[in-house]
């Protein structure tokens, strides 16, 4: 059973429009909240995490966090193409056996 | 990502056995094999911290990882299968705390003939 569930799975904006993706965890065990971004044939690179209630923004990026209900979500605006990647949101515990959960991502296309 | 070198960078095999090397230049402790199959998430395989291992049941034994010293992770593969075709991230962090961010190298794609 996934225990980081994103949604949508894909995403298409136009350049210069706000892109939003949403992630969930099931699991109430969980502390701290990771947005990674993987282009394709690349690597995940860390874009923003977020461990505390509320709003954080770096740039274009602003990642939300509701700790009642275990969901976060990564705002983009004046989206630009070079933003078209898939964005895979991680969680894990502070606590207990150390594992990074990921979600099955969005994949984000920003059409120029 | 020149900090954490993977190799080789594309690997295609029969029923054979391989080495996957990783090593990073960061000074980190803390260093992990991930597994990304097409269309999936990356998966931990394992975990070594300050060389210690720490394993994923769920991953078959014909997959031996081996931490010579604190930046370099070997995966030994031995008889391997279709559905190990995959790419194989190798990663690091500082420590192994969950606030810490990962690292990742460049990737070691997989195809099993």
């Amino acid at each position: 059973q996934q225990k980081v569930q994103q949604s949508p799975e894909s995403l298409i904006v136009p350049e210069g429009g706000m892109a939003s993706l949403n992630c969930t965890s099931s699991d109430r065990n969980v502390d701290y909240f990771w947005w990674y971004r993987q282009h394709s044939g690349k690597s995940p690179k860390m874009l923003m995490s977020i461990f505390s209630n509320g709003e954080k923004e770096e740039g274009r990026f602003t990642v939300h966090l509701n700790k009642a209900s275990l969901h976060t979500s990564l705002h983009i605006r004046d989206s630009q193409p070079s933003d078209s990647a898939l964005y895979l949101c991680a969680a894990s515990r502070s606590s207990g056996s150390w594992q990074l959960i990921f979600g099955s991502g969005t994949q984000l296309t920003v059409m120029p | 990502n020149t900090k954490i070198t993977q190799s080789p960078r594309y690997l295609i095999l029969g029923r054979a056995n391989k080495s996957l090397e990783c090593e990073q230049h960061l000074g980190h402790n803390a260093m992990y094999w991930y597994k990304q199959s097409a269309e999936k998430p990356p998966e931990l395989m394992f975990l070594y911290n300050l060389k210690q291992l720490i394993r994923n049941e769920t991953v078959p034994s014909r997959f031996i990882p081996e931490c010579p010293d604190s930046s370099k992770l070997l995966l030994h593969i031995s008889a391997v299968d279709p559905e190990d075709s995959a790419v194989y991230f190798c990663a690091s962090s500082p420590r192994q705390y969950s606030n810490e961010r990962l690292f990742f190298g460049h990737g070691t794609k997989l195809s099993v003939l």
